[in-house]
């Protein structure tokens, strides 16, 4: 069965140093992976997505991932933090053929001065 | 263009009265799902429609949870009899079609609580 692990419950960084939101997952087979961003009392905005083409995915606000099949890892980064990326953070994977997301428990991101 | 919209934003009851949660999908998009987030918890999948094709159930939590759409457009979701645990903010996503690398979009959520 596929899933996703978040390996950290909360990340605190400060303002311009990097970013890292570390996610494995498991899958039998070649997965569809997503990153998607949940702001204080809005819904998730997608962040970037991974579906079998290249390894290092490039998202919106400056984010990236790669994709490692060797280390079944699927991290995110971003090079410098903004207080603006203040925000939960949650790493999926889609499971099934119909589009069925598994959600990581997330990542509390926070941004400090 | 337009994202998915969800009304109410905001919903207060009383434990055991009927509430109904609506999602209006982006334009276009023939799929679409609900979720359930509890306080501090990631989403719990709760159930799918594509198109007019009979919609996967399989998460809802209970018989008291119920969820309508017709063709390919909004959506209701229905808790009846609720209970203070149906506390939760309840999120509503549709996508293009319903596929694996397919992205879904979300609206904002109803935030709902039982007193």
């Amino acid at each position: 069965a596929q899933s996703v692990t978040q390996l950290d419950s909360h990340v605190s960084v400060s303002e311009g140093t990097p970013v890292l939101l570390r996610c494995n997952y498991s899958s039998s087979y070649s997965p569809s992976l997503f990153w998607y961003v949940q702001h204080p009392n809005k819904g998730l905005q997608l962040l970037l997505k991974y579906t079998s083409a290249a390894t290092l995915v490039k998202g919106i606000n400056g984010f990236e991932a790669e994709f490692k099949k060797s280390e079944t890892s699927f991290h995110l980064t971003k090079p410098s933090a903004h207080m603006s990326d203040a925000a939960e953070y949650f790493c999926v994977v889609s499971v099934g053929s119909w589009g069925k997301l598994q959600f990581g428990a997330g990542t509390q991101v926070v941004v400090t001065p | 263009g337009a994202g998915v919209s969800q009304s109410p934003s905001n919903k207060v009851t009383e434990k055991g009265k009927d509430v109904e949660l609506r999602c209006d999908p982006i334009s276009g998009h023939t799929a679409l799902y609900w979720y359930r987030q509890r306080l501090g918890q990631g989403l719990e999948f709760l159930i799918y429609f594509q198109g007019n094709s009979a919609p996967d159930k399989s998460g809802l939590p209970s018989d008291r949870f119920s969820a309508e759409r017709t063709g390919e457009s909004v959506s209701t979701l229905t808790i009846q009899r609720t209970q203070q645990e149906d506390s939760a903010v309840y999120l509503c996503a549709s996508s293009l079609e319903g596929t694996s690398n397919q992205p879904q979009h979300f609206g904002d959520g109803t935030r709902l609580s039982i007193l």
